[in-house]
């Protein structure tokens, strides 16, 4: 059973502060690992994806992968009001994705 | 360009129904997966098709088919409909067979009275 573990939130932080979203997974077969955004209502955005141990920016967001530890994080640098919604983290393996149950992230001007 | 979409937007069944669900993919891509996904709940992942058969396949019931047209677009068919059905009902496509990123469409949300 492949599990993917999130803290469910929320994790609220101040305009311009950093946000640190961390996740977990069990199944060592995952290949790359998939940031997905999701408003209320809305359906999952995606926002990042790495495949390689380190670090991958693009933008105001950074993603870090730890195949060893089983760990994943995404780093949103100058967080705006308009990043508050679920991040959801998603491991991907054998052509398909799991999901965690997301982290709820607020945003407070 | 248009990306994933999804029809209907909304729908509401009682017990014991049946439904279908509709899912065109991107433009170029040839894979598409369907999630379930209850309120507070990630997505969870329903089946996959690819060349019009079934690939890979979640810890759902038999209820729960579909099928994958030639033209990739997909249909989700729920029958003998639960209340723990009610649920938003995402489509994902991607290409490369699956070995890509996969966008999902807007969804539709299902409920069962």
């Amino acid at each position: 059973q492949k599990e993917v573990e999130q803290n469910s939130g929320p994790l609220s932080v101040p305009e311009g502060a950093i946000a640190s979203l961390n996740c977990t997974y069990s199944d060592r077969g995952s290949q790359s690992f998939f940031w997905y955004r999701q408003y209320s209502g809305k359906s999952p955005e995606l926002i990042m994806f790495i495949y390689s141990n380190g670090d991958k920016e693009d933008g105001r967001f950074t993603a870090q992968l730890n195949k060893a530890s089983q760990y994943v994080s995404l780093l949103i640098r100058d967080s705006q009001p308009s990043d508050s919604a679920t991040y959801l983290c998603a491991p991907w393996g054998y052509s398909t994705l799991t999901f965690g149950k997301g982290t709820m992230l607020l945003v407070s001007p | 360009d248009a990306g994933v979409t999804q029809s209907p937007t909304h729908l509401i069944k009682t017990r014991g129904q049946q439904v279908t669900l509709r899912c065109s993919p991107k433009s170029g891509h040839d894979t598409v997966s369907w999630y379930q996904q209850a309120l507070g709940q990630g997505p969870q992942f329903i089946f996959q098709y690819y060349e019009e058969e079934e690939r890979q396949r979640g810890n759902f019931p038999d209820r729960f088919s579909g099928h994958q047209f030639p033209n990739y677009s997909s249909e989700l068919n729920v029958n003998a409909l639960l209340l723990g059905d009610s649920a938003l009902y995402l489509c994902a496509s991607s290409s490369g067979g699956g070995n890509q990123p996969q966008h999902f469409g807007d969804g539709t949300r299902l409920s069962i009275l």
